[in-house]
Formats: C-alpha cells, sequence, structure tokens
C-alpha cells in the first residue's frame, strides 16, 4: 500500500463553521506533511510533523490547527477561515531517515476546501 | 537557501514530438533535485530524483532528466510525447535528501496537443 489518503475530496464551508480534514497512510511513515495549494501555484509547505510532533509550522495563521493523533493519521482543523484560504490542501507522508533524510514524499489526492 | 526557477510556465506540443522543461536552482549547498507531475484535480506524483550518482535518471514512462552542476540545471525531456503526457510538472530542490521540505517552482504546464 503507497497510498496516501485524503477525506473529504471536496469541502465547501463557510466563515464561521469549523471542519476538519484528514489524512491517513499505512506505510509505516513517521513524517507527515500538511501543504497548501493555490490554483495554476505550487504547494506551499504548511506543517511538518515528525515521529508525531509538530517540527515546522511555515507562519501558518492559527485558524488552521494541525494533528497527529498517531503515526498513520493527521489532521488539520479548520475554524473561521476566510475566504483566500480556499485552495487545494496536499497531505503527504515520508520515511525518516539517518540525520532526518528522506528522499521520497508520497502525497495524497488533496481536499479542494472552498470558503464562501 | 534555496530556490528553483522553471524557465516556461506552459510549453505547447504536438503529440510524438519531442519536449524539454526546463529547471534551473540555485542553493549555497549541495541540493537534491526533484520533478513532480499533477494531472488535473489531482495531487502530486513523483517523476523522478537525483540524489547522487549518475546525473542521468530516468523514469518508466519515458522521462529523463539530466543534473549538470555547473550550469545548476535539471532539465526534463521526453523523446516523444503523448496526450496522456498533459500536466503540470514542478522541479523542486530540498537541502539535504528531504523531499518532505522540498522548494517548487512555479511549474510549467505541458499541453500535448493531437
Amino acid at each position: 500500500d503507497t497510498e496516501v489518503t485524503q477525506t473529504p475530496k471536496h469541502l465547501v464551508m463557510g466563515m464561521t463553521n469549523k471542519k476538519s480534514l484528514k489524512c491517513e497512510q499505512h506505510m509505516g511513515h513517521r513524517a507527515m506533511y500538511w501543504y497548501k495549494q493555490k490554483a495554476k501555484k505550487p504547494p506551499e509547505l504548511m506543517f511538518v510533523y515528525s515521529y508525531e510532533k509538530l517540527s515546522i509550522n511555515e507562519s501558518v495563521p492559527s485558524r488552521f490547527s494541525p494533528e497527529c493523533p498517531n503515526s498513520s493519521l493527521l489532521n488539520l482543523h479548520l475554524h473561521a477561515l476566510q475566504p483566500e484560504d480556499s485552495a487545494l490542501y496536499l497531505c503527504a507522508s515520508s520515511q525518516v531517515g539517518e540525520g532526518g533524510a528522506n528522499t521520497e514524499a508520497f502525497f495524497g489526492q488533496g481536499t479542494r476546501l472552498t470558503v464562501v | 537557501a534555496q530556490s528553483v526557477t522553471q524557465l516556461d510556465s506552459q510549453v505547447p506540443v504536438f503529440e510524438e514530438a519531442p519536449v524539454e522543461l526546463r529547471c534551473n536552482y540555485s542553493s549555497s549547498v549541495s541540493v537534491y533535485l526533484f520533478w513532480y507531475v499533477q494531472y488535473p484535480n489531482q495531487g502530486l506524483q513523483l517523476l523522478l530524483k537525483y540524489l547522487s550518482g549518475s546525473t542521468l535518471v530516468e523514469s518508466i514512462n519515458g522521462f529523463e532528466a539530466e543534473f549538470n552542476k555547473s550550469q545548476t540545471s535539471f532539465h526534463l525531456r521526453k523523446p516523444s510525447v503523448h496526450i496522456s503526457d498533459t500536466a503540470e510538472y514542478f522541479c523542486a530542490v530540498s537541502k539535504g535528501t528531504n523531499a518532505g521540505k522540498s522548494t517548487f517552482g512555479d511549474g510549467t504546464t505541458l499541453t500535448v496537443k493531437p
């Protein structure tokens, strides 16, 4: 199984809603990532979890709250989002090698989020 | 800090023609290079990667890329494209072999016409 599964595939939410994006992998990877991708733009790294601990937060607003409940799951909790947060949210995972090295990141299909 | 420049934002070609997607990078340290493909409404798939060794790397679907350290380039080529190769292609660079924390170029839209 070399899949990273993201749910839901599409999400429409109001600016006052609270919702969560979910990501799951069963490859035994101990590093997981959230990326944000706007249309016609490259992915931008948001968060990195290594061994279930948050290791990188790329100055993401607090209305995005990541959570890694176990080594297979990664959530992104959303609250009070703005229309400009509409984007494709990608989850990825990778092995963690010596010195933090990993040579391939596996991406999910993404959640297309629309904030209205 | 490292950066990636994809020199062409859009590349239209006819089916069975050769194609080259250009990628240049800058970094003050040794880097590792990746090409990803993204089909419409899908996630990213790793196409190929250069970590060390032979400077020419190949993918299973006919793409190849050559690492040129002196020109700081990692151009992607395919001798004969198919309609199904129509997609967005991203070049990415990482410091150390950390593919999950790569810096991406702005992407090149490859459109293959019949």
